[in-house]
């Protein structure tokens, strides 16, 4: 069974602070994706990383997957109140279009 | 124009009832998926669909039994409904079959037995 631990489980943090989320498996996957989830709704995609050692960055949220494709990373710089939610990564080991979800990370952004 | 939508919302009901949830996607995505979210909000997958066929079952209860008319609705019926069937349901969709496309979740169901 393919486990994607996500660290930290919780982060309460303030406004303008710097922060880092760690996705990590034994297994190899083939893309691996980040998704925010916000009370009361579905996980929405915010990036998807194929290749190993790839860094993607979506304005001050900056994407790392690991060389062997098997962790990746989520730094989020001067953070914000809208940065709050429940962020999940996901690994695809490409068979039978099955997404494999992280164990999920809380991160409250305080004023 | 809602990309997922599942009905209800909120479902809560007692145990021993039988009740379904149903999802259309709009998006023309062949795939489509059941994930059941828990108190800990672990998303684990339960089914998928691609062009109406099952591909994917994963060790759920066969109380729980999905329907595909055609690849833009996937239902789900749970029959005698226990306590542990608790949880916010999610459908979603993704593009030809291929998850690193990405998947477009539905707003979720909370079904709450009692």
């Amino acid at each position: 069974t393919q486990l994607l631990e996500q660290s930290p489980q919780f982060l309460s943090i303030q406004e303008g602070e710097n922060l880092t989320v760690y996705c990590n498996s034994s297994s190899v996957f083939s893309s691996l994706q980040w998704y925010r989830q916000e009370p009361g709704e579905g996980p929405v995609l915010l990036v998807t990383v194929v290749t190993g050692g790839e860094v993607k960055k979506l304005k001050r949220l900056t994407f790392q997957f690991g060389d062997a494709r098997k962790d990746s990373s989520l730094h989020i710089t001067a953070a914000q109140p809208g940065d709050t939610g429940l962020y999940l990564c996901a690994g695809n080991t490409g068979t039978a279009s099955k997404l494999t979800f992280g164990t999920g990370t809380r991160l409250q952004v305080t004023l | 124009d809602t990309a997922v939508s599942q009905t209800p919302k909120y479902l809560v009901t007692q145990m021993g009832n039988d009740k379904s949830i149903k999802c259309e996607q709009n998006l023309g995505h062949d795939t489509m998926y059941w994930y059941k979210q828990d108190s800990k909000k672990f998303l684990k997958i339960m089914f998928s669909y691609n062009n109406k066929e099952l591909i994917i079952n994963e060790t759920v209860p066969n109380r729980f039994s999905p329907k595909s008319p055609d690849k833009a609705h996937l239902n789900l019926h749970i029959n005698s409904l226990e306590l542990g069937d608790s949880a916010v349901y999610f459908c979603a969709s993704s593009q030809a079959g291929q998850a690193h496309y990405g998947y477009t979740f539905g707003s979720g169901t909370r079904l709450t037995v009692v």
